[in-house]
């Protein structure tokens, strides 16, 4: 079947903005993980969904980062008034379960102007 | 807090030579161990990965890590390296119940 797939594969907006980032997780895998990745850095783990519910919401950077998921299908990531320091790849993977293997998409580079 | 620390960022080795690839954990309770490559151009994918068992763990294309609980070590190696296995390489601890910590990522090149 299909992979995670991940829209935009790239955003380019201007500072002070709203940017909506979407994860298509693989049909059947109820867990949902949100990653950010910053030039040079690891992957910086953000957000976790068991079906919709995000258990734990404290690795979101800022309050101006949310996410929800429907459905326990598709996922949206929300950057509000983005900042330059935004600017990363931001990682969507699924898994059938915690810890099952985790199937990556292949990432939205957003740049903030 | 807990991380990861990959020592290596960049390694660049002639094909045939061997591999080992570091990774430290901080966290002194019960731990997943995972290695991920990422090939040129592709996504993120799972190469092996420790829950319990034996220590030594096999993953694809030859790889293999152990995992040493005294040095909370959990380095990645390869006997003999191929052109093809040039890739980033990701160590990553799952240390609570869903919570994944990634290193930095060794960027690895192998010369034909």
């Amino acid at each position: 079947g299909a992979g995670v797939s991940q829209s935009p594969s790239n955003k380019v907006t201007e500072k002070g903005k709203d940017v909506e980032l979407r994860c298509d997780p693989i049909s059947g895998h109820t867990a949902l993980y949100w990653y950010r990745q910053s030039l040079g850095q690891g992957l910086e783990f953000l957000i976790y969904f068991q079906g919709n519910s995000a258990p734990d919401k404290s690795g979101l950077p800022s309050d101006r980062f949310s996410a929800e998921r429907t459905g326990g299908s598709v996922s949206t990531l929300t950057i509000q008034r983005t900042q330059q320091e935004d600017s990363a790849v931001y990682l969507c993977a699924s898994s059938r379960g915690q810890r099952e293997t985790q199937y990556f998409g292949p990432g939205t580079r957003l740049l903030v102007l | 807090a807990q991380s990861v620390s990959q020592h290596n960022h960049h390694v660049i080795l002639s094909e045939a030579a061997s591999l080992e690839l570091g990774c430290n954990y901080s966290y002194g309770g019960t731990v997943n161990l995972f290695w991920y490559v990422q090939y040129p151009g592709q996504h993120l994918q799972l190469l092996l990965k420790y829950f319990s068992g034996d220590p030594l763990v096999k993953g694809i294309k030859g790889f293999e890590a152990e995992f040493i609980k005294s040095k909370f070590s959990f380095n990645l190696r390869k006997p003999s390296v191929q052109w093809s296995d040039t890739a980033e390489y990701f160590c990553a601890v799952e240390a609570g119940t869903y919570k994944y910590i990634f290193g930095t990522g060794t960027r690895l090149k192998v010369l034909a």
